[in-house]
């Protein structure tokens, strides 16, 4: 079955820097990759997602980028502000199959 | 639309006591999951449901039981809680089928089994 790993699991940036969340995935044939925020006392949520046609997705201060050959996906956030604090989990899916792999997560913290 | 919505929001139980976890979704998706967070454990699959009437084990299903009882609703059954069950659990769905494999995720319910 898909393995999700996730790095790093802590990551703490000055407010306005940029902070990036590194995900490895071993299914070759895996084709969808989400990205879900928790925040504290909070369910997940989707913030933004990426198909394996493409390479690279941007949401305002946020994109994804997709590396099929390595078989990895990271999450970049610039100009991170105290409400991007948060844990955020990457997860992977093959179309058709039922059941998304989410890594174990990245506690990011925004410092003032 | 509420989404989905899950009951009881908190739950404290009795080590050996049973109860049932409800998740309702009213987005009109296929399939159901039934997730459990640990701290620093991620998310972990307990069972899903692709469709009505269908239900499969995920990664952790020891301990529980589940009915897809309609499309809209799906429950997690404790018949003998243990400590060990003590976590937060969501419930989420998904249209599935196609191209559409995001899963949107209920408030969750903590649960703690003394």
């Amino acid at each position: 079955g898909e393995n999700v790993e996730q790095h790093p699991s802590t990551l703490s940036v000055q407010e306005g820097d940029s902070a990036v969340i590194k995900c490895t995935y071993s299914d070759s044939a895996s084709n969808y990759f989400p990205w879900y925020k928790q925040e504290l006392g909070k369910r997940p949520q989707l913030i933004i997602d990426i198909r394996s046609n493409v390479g690279e997705k941007k949401d305002q201060r946020i994109a994804v980028t997709l590396n099929k050959t390595a078989k990895h996906f990271s999450l970049h956030i610039t100009e991170t502000q105290p409400e991007d604090s948060a844990v955020y989990f990457c997860a992977a899916i093959r179309f058709g199959n039922e059941k998304l792999t989410f890594g174990t997560g990245t506690r990011l913290t925004i410092i003032p | 639309n509420a989404g989905v919505t899950q009951t009881p929001k908190f739950q404290v139980l009795k080590t050996g006591q049973s109860m049932t976890l409800q998740c309702a979704q009213d987005m009109n998706h296929n399939s159901m999951y039934w997730y459990r967070q640990d701290p620093g454990m991620g998310l972990r699959l307990i069972y899903y449901s692709a469709s009505e009437g269908t239900t499969d084990k995920g990664e952790v299903p020891n301990g529980y039981n589940v009915s897809r009882l309609n499309k809209r609703e799906f429950s997690l059954r404790l018949e003998s809680a243990a400590p060990s069950q003590t976590s937060v659990y969501f419930c989420a769905s998904s249209v599935a089928g196609g191209r559409k494999e995001t899963q949107y995720f209920g408030p969750g319910t903590r649960l703690l089994v003394l």
